[in-house]
């Protein structure tokens, strides 16, 4: 079975601090996805990356970085000079390669990030 | 959330009501899912479908039904409601599965179901 652990509950931080967010996964599939959501305070699901279990280079989007590591089961979220409007929860999904179970996405329980000024 | 409608956004039950939450989307996407959010739980899958006339359970299925009689719309039904049954409902929507190269998943905007 699938399973997404985020075992960081709340992180606070000060405007323009850097802040890492853990992701771990567990699976029995050799072919995968990895995902990144963000949900503000208004409650929708806002997409922020995919990731196949083929590719672990890392990426950069802007302030955000994903550092994906398949020896660790690790697939970590960073954002860089934090701002008040990264103010939100983030949620770490899973999915299998299986086509018969692949609009499945596992969810981690989400680390909420609260950036103060 | 541009494609994927949720309806109602907001809703009180009493116990032992029934209801059915709706889900459409206007994109002819395959794939659909409904998901309940808990605190402290994130997201599980309650039941999806991989096209017209094709659904199957997910991870917490009890006490929910659903249909895919056509591509556009997946509803959810609560047939006799329970307080557990309290929960953010999102459905998505998906052209290919989760993780196709190019994909995206589309989320609707929620609902807030209240089971009293």
């Amino acid at each position: 079975a699938q399973k997404v652990t985020q075992a960081q509950t709340e992180i606070s931080v000060v405007e323009k601090e850097d802040v890492t967010l853990d992701c771990v996964y567990e699976t029995r599939d050799t072919t995968y996805y990895l995902f990144w959501y963000k949900q503000p305070p208004s409650g929708e699901l806002v997409f922020l990356i995919r990731r196949n279990s083929f590719d672990e280079q890392n990426e950069i989007s802007g302030r955000y970085s994903w550092n994906f590591q398949k020896s660790t089961s690790s697939f970590n979220f960073t954002i860089t000079a934090s701002q008040v409007v990264d103010s939100a929860v983030y949620f770490c999904a899973l999915s299998e390669a299986n086509t018969g179970t692949a609009s499945k996405l596992t969810f981690g329980t989400g680390t909420r990030l609260q950036v103060t000024l | 959330n541009a494609g994927v409608t949720q309806t109602p956004k907001f809703q009180v039950l009493k116990t032992g009501q029934s209801m059915t939450l709706q889900c459409a989307q206007d994109m002819n996407h395959e794939y659909m899912s409904w998901y309940r959010q808990d605190p402290g739980m994130g997201l599980r899958l309650i039941h999806y479908s991989v096209g017209a006339g094709i659904t199957d359970q997910g991870e917490v299925p009890n006490g929910y039904n659903v249909s895919r009689s056509t591509t556009e719309d997946f509803p959810l039904r609560l047939l006799s409601a329970a307080p557990s049954q309290t929960s953010v409902y999102f459905c998505a929507s998906s052209l290919r599965p989760a993780g196709h190269s190019g994909n995206t998943i589309y989320f609707g905007e929620g609902s807030w179901l209240t089971v009293v």
